[in-house]
This record gives structure tokens, sequence and C-alpha cells, in this order.
């Protein structure tokens, strides 16, 4: 599975949209990207994923550039609850794929 | 997605004594969960992956008689930590996949505090 690259921390005001860079130079053709957040003493929450067309769901957007070399999770109006360490995964499809997970980005959401 | 819920959500116990925690799948049937854990202020780390009616499947590093797993049905997965000690001490998180390039949906997690 290709590595993935975040910035540690992150802050938005509350009521602004929270861009959330990732670089995955290495991906390959059929990885998709996975956003996952962890709000503090919580197991991961799903967010959004994508193969190569632009997403969009309830709780966010995510943008994969044409050449899927980086992505970019977009919080539309971020709220304080919003505040989270959030997390870009590439991995295969398939029951036993296994996510292999860094550091991500500690999103401060400021009031 | 799948609902995945964990418990016990917090245990606090002697050192030596061993610890049950069950990841149940609610509104799926999972043939493969995942088992993480994670220390303060780190990532993840995958431990093992429980595959219903089969042996587990371990990472390398994890002790496959001191983290004992059974998937013995398509909603249930257990992980007994043997003969716990204070280092085992951790937030361990189970994960139910739902097939196809569906995500993997989490449990809220256990924290397990060995004196």
């Amino acid at each position: 599975d290709a590595k993935t690259t975040q910035p540690t921390s992150m802050d938005c005001a509350e009521g602004r949209a929270a861009n959330l860079p990732c670089n995955h130079s290495t991906i390959s053709g059929n990885e998709y990207v996975y956003w996952y957040r962890q709000i503090h003493s919580q197991g991961p929450q799903y967010i959004i994923h994508g193969l190569k067309n632009n997403e969009t769901n309830e709780m966010a957007s995510l943008i994969i550039t044409e050449d899927r070399k980086s992505s970019t999770l977009i919080l539309p109006h971020a709220t304080l609850r919003d505040t989270a360490v959030y997390y870009c995964i590439v991995s295969y499809a398939g029951n036993n794929r296994k996510l292999i997970w860094g550091l991500g980005t500690s999103l401060a959401v400021n009031p | 997605g799948a609902v995945v819920s964990q418990h016990p959500s917090w245990v606090i116990c002697k050192s030596g004594t061993s610890v049950k925690i069950e990841c149940r799948s609610l509104d799926f049937q999972a043939t493969t969960m995942f088992w993480y854990r994670q220390f303060p202020k780190q990532s993840l780390m995958l431990m093992a992956t429980s595959n219903e009616g089969s042996k587990a499947t371990y990472e390398q590093g994890v002790e496959k008689d001191k983290f004992l797993i059974n998937h013995a049905s398509l909603t249930l997965s257990t992980l007994t930590v043997t003969s716990a000690h204070p280092e085992d001490s951790s937030f361990y998180i189970c994960s139910v996949v739902t097939g196809g390039n569906q995500p993997q949906h989490f449990g809220d997690g256990t924290r397990l505090s060995i004196l």
C-alpha cells in the first residue's frame, strides 16, 4: 500500500472551510483514497473515499488531483465538533486489505 | 455502513489477570474483522486479522498466545489479553470489513489499564 504524507497540525476558524491536504505520490492505479477521523478517545470514524473522481457526501468533499498523487479533504463549514485527528489512507479494495495508519493531521477548529 | 459495538469501553484490572474484549457487528455479517492497538499520541497499529471460522492472522511482533482471538460467528469477534501486564495498557479498537471497496467501520474502542 502506498504511503501518505499529511501536515502534522492545522487550525481553522469555526464556520470556515477546512482544507486538509494529503500527498500520496506512490499511489497505484487501483488503490483508493480513504479519509477517517478520530476524535479524542474514540474509534476512527469513516468520512469519505474515492478512486479517481471527486466525491461529496453529507460530511465532506474529496478532491483528487488528475494524476492522483494528492488529494484534499474539504469540510465546508467547520464546527468545534470537527476538532479531531484526520487520517488519509490509500489502500486496495478487498476484504483482507490492511490499512496503514500514519500520524494524520490534528485539526483544531477555533471559535 | 456497519454499526460496530465494543465492550467493555473501559477496564482496569490487576497485573496477571486476563481480559476479554468483545467486538460485535450489529447489522452486518462480517467474515473479517481487524484488531488494532493504539498507544497514547501514536497511530493505530494493526495487531491481527480475525477471520470467521478460522485462525486469526497476526502481524509481526504480536504474540498470538498472549492475544487470543476468537471469531466464532459472523457477528462476534473477541480479543483476550492473557496474563496482562502494565505494558499491555493501551486503547484496543476493532473494525468490520463490509467488502469490496467499502470502508472499514470501527468500534468505539476499549481502554485497558493494567495496574
